[in-house]
């Protein structure tokens, strides 16, 4: 199993600000991605985050809103930035492990005022 | 687009009785994939299903995929307290790179005593 962890676990923010997430796997791992849970909404995918080059970004998410950094096999960081109320939700960190099971962090809760 | 429909969408019963959560689609997966939430955690993976008509048992957790694998179902046996939780279903699509996993709004389970 992959053990993820997530940097803060929650932040109330104002808007116009950013904030960064932090994602943090115990084993080195291959796929990394960042979700978005909204109340009444499923779980959607933001972007796939790639270790040595860009990440690439679903439909409707874009670079400039939600920067990716992948540094290493272990590490990742997701940017809100320029943040709005429609903004708040929970962000999610996952990644697929061994035998192709998929592990999800604790979430970041983000309400942005 | 790819949809997966759950339905229904809240349930609350009472210990002991039985229930049975629905996720249909209209597009066909190579997998799909049932998964827990609980409140303040991310979803965790309780089952994946890959043969059309495969059913899978989890102690008191029957997990069905229809023979087209675009549906599935979930359902549980003399409910208790501790199976209260958001219940997710996901599609598994692409492979490599293209690797995506879409999910449903969830089924909120809230189980009396």
């Amino acid at each position: 199993s992959a053990v993820i962890s997530q940097k803060p676990s929650r932040d109330i923010c104002q808007r116009g600000t950013s904030l960064t997430i932090q994602c943090q796997v115990d084993s080195q791992v291959t796929m990394m991605f960042w979700y978005r849970q909204q109340p009444g909404q499923s779980l959607t995918l933001i972007a796939t985050a790639n270790q040595g080059s860009e990440a690439t970004y679903e439909s409707g998410f874009v670079i400039d809103k939600f920067p990716i950094s992948r540094p290493n096999l272990t590490f990742s960081t997701l940017t809100v930035s320029n943040m709005s109320p429609e903004d708040s939700s929970i962000y999610l960190c996952s990644v697929r492990g061994a035998q192709e099971t998929q592990y999800f962090g604790p979430g970041t809760r983000l309400l942005v005022l | 687009t790819q949809l997966l429909e759950q339905s229904p969408q809240f349930l609350s019963i009472q210990e002991g009785e039985n229930l049975t959560v629905y996720c249909n689609s209209s597009s066909v997966f190579s997998s799909l994939q049932w998964y827990r939430q609980e409140p303040g955690e991310g979803p965790v993976l309780l089952v994946t299903v890959v043969t059309g008509g495969e059913v899978k048992k989890l102690k008191r957790l029957t997990f069905q995929f229809g023979d087209a694998r675009k549906d599935s179902s979930l359902h549980i046996t003399a409910a208790q307290p501790g199976d209260t939780g958001l219940y997710l279903c996901a599609g598994e699509s692409g492979g490599g790179s293209n690797y995506k996993l879409t999910f449903g709004k969830g089924t909120l389970l809230t189980v009396n005593p």
